[in-house]
């Protein structure tokens, strides 16, 4: 059974650029969520899709968002970037709310 | 509001010494769901098991066993005769019921140092 795929691993972009992160989540399942990792913040809940419908949202800027298509995979965006954006990127793939997740091996974003 | 504590921030043991990491978690809610996971130096968070809050039972899985106690809200993790590849970052997390959907509320986590 094929894990949880994230590309790119790494990506180095400028400040005000925008990046697109993508996440192919375990077949079967339909919850896609996203967490950002950094060492002053540890690990944070940004958005998590179910069928195509995003059904949470954590405390992040708009400059956040997210899709998820029919066939589960999901991509997210982020805008404008900062230097503060800086981070490891977790995509998890779970077969609904309460059950096990499991993590893609992240992408890592530098923002210069 | 949900929120995970991890006291321990950094741990070191020699190799097979029994080490416990503690997590206390606070919910309102009654229907709750509590994770381990380990997160080695490639980055990858690695699932290690799942408790919901109506199963206080113990598990043991190997030399990991985890101790759930509604009463104290924590949901520690002992690993038995420890090894040089549990050296990594341990996250204990919470996720609640309801309309909230997948959202996992982590801890900070807790560096395992196992020494040869």
């Amino acid at each position: 059974k094929a894990g949880v795929t994230q590309t790119p691993r790494y990506l180095i972009k400028t400040r005000g650029q925008q990046v697109t992160l993508s996440c192919s989540p375990i077949s079967g399942h339909r919850s896609v969520s996203w967490y950002q990792q950094t060492p002053g913040q540890g690990l944070q809940f940004l958005f998590e899709y179910f069928s195509e419908t995003q059904r949470n949202k954590g405390n992040f800027p708009g400059r956040f968002s997210g899709r998820q298509f029919s066939n589960s995979r999901s991509e997210m965006n982020v805008s404008t970037l900062e230097l503060g954006d800086s981070a490891l990127y977790l995509c998890a793939s779970s077969f609904d709310r309460g059950t096990e997740a499991f993590f893609g091996q992240g992408t890592r974003l530098t923002v210069v | 509001a949900q929120k995970v504590t991890q006291a321990q921030t950094e741990i070191s043991v020699v190799e097979k010494e029994d080490v416990t990491l503690d997590c206390v978690y606070e919910t309102r809610d009654t229907t709750y769901y509590l994770f381990w996971y380990k997160q080695p130096p490639s980055g990858e968070l690695v699932f290690l098991i799942r408790r919901n809050s109506f199963d206080e039972q113990n598990e043991i899985s190997g030399r990991y066993s985890w101790n759930f106690q509604k009463s104290t809200s924590s949901f520690n993790f002992t690993i038995t005769a420890s090894q040089v590849v549990d050296s990594a970052v341990y996250f204990c997390a919470l996720s609640v019921g309801g309309d909230y959907g997948q959202n996992f509320v982590f801890g900070p986590g807790t560096r395992l140092s196992v020494l040869p």
